[in-house]
């Protein structure tokens, strides 16, 4: 049981590459989240899922997109990456009802823009 | 933005000593969680408390919720070096609300 994983752990862009984020969670669980972590910051949510093939978008979703095509599977591109989105990324997942809305977060993706 | 506030931003004590870190959110809210992260590590789900509860206690965790006031408190007794961490509080809004709104954290440093 490996939890939340997240791929990859480091990357580096320039201005103007895309890339995709991998999420995945072996717990079964329904809701999955993006967040972004900056110094002094807490998470700040980008976008979520409450299901296989549904998403929404959070607090700060500009310059992003999501897609859940497999319920254990979200997936968090950048289409054209800018410095700003320079941050460590953090994936989570949860049940939401019957008191199991525990988080399990993976272990983070460092991503620098340059 | 719909963040509050954790209070000390910064926290050093010294081993055995008890640490005592304040969360103050601005909405209406179902449940408050507190997480603990580890440096360059993904947070950790400490406990949750709901709306209707006042203090919850886990091993040497205690969570404290005022909904009159907006705040919450969570106190570690007997601190240890491996408590060492920055703790955020989080809630999640009323009914129909999927997302959890984290605090900006407290960096606690314990001293051997």
């Amino acid at each position: 049981n490996a939890g939340v994983t997240q791929t990859p752990k480091f990357r580096v862009l320039k201005t103007g590459q895309s890339m995709t984020l991998l999420c995945a969670q072996d717990m079964n669980h329904e809701y999955m989240y993006w967040y972004r972590q900056d110094p002094g910051m807490g998470l700040r949510l980008i976008h979520y899922s409450v299901g296989e093939g549904t998403t929404a978008k959070g607090e700060v979703p500009d310059g992003y997109n999501v897609s859940r095509l497999k319920k254990q599977n979200f997936l968090l591109g950048l289409e054209s990456a800018a410095p700003s989105q320079t941050s460590v990324y953090f994936c989570a997942s949860s049940f939401l009802a019957g008191g199991k809305e525990t988080q399990y977060f993976g272990p983070g993706t460092r991503l620098l823009v340059l | 933005s719909q963040q509050g506030e954790e209070d000390p931003q910064a926290l050093s004590i010294q081993e055995g000593e008890n640490a005592t870190m304040n969360c103050s959110y601005k909405t209406s809210i179902n449940n408050l969680q507190w997480y603990r992260q580890n440096s360059g590590r993904g947070l950790v789900h400490l406990i949750l408390i709901r709306s209707n509860e006042r203090e919850k206690h886990s091993g040497r965790l205690r969570v404290t919720l005022d909904t009159s006031k907006k705040s919450s408190s969570l106190l570690i007794t007997a601190s240890r070096a491996a408590d060492t961490a920055s703790y955020f509080c989080a809630w999640r809004a009323g009914a129909g609300s999927y997302q959890l709104t984290f605090g900006k954290g407290t960096k606690l440093s314990v001293i051997p």
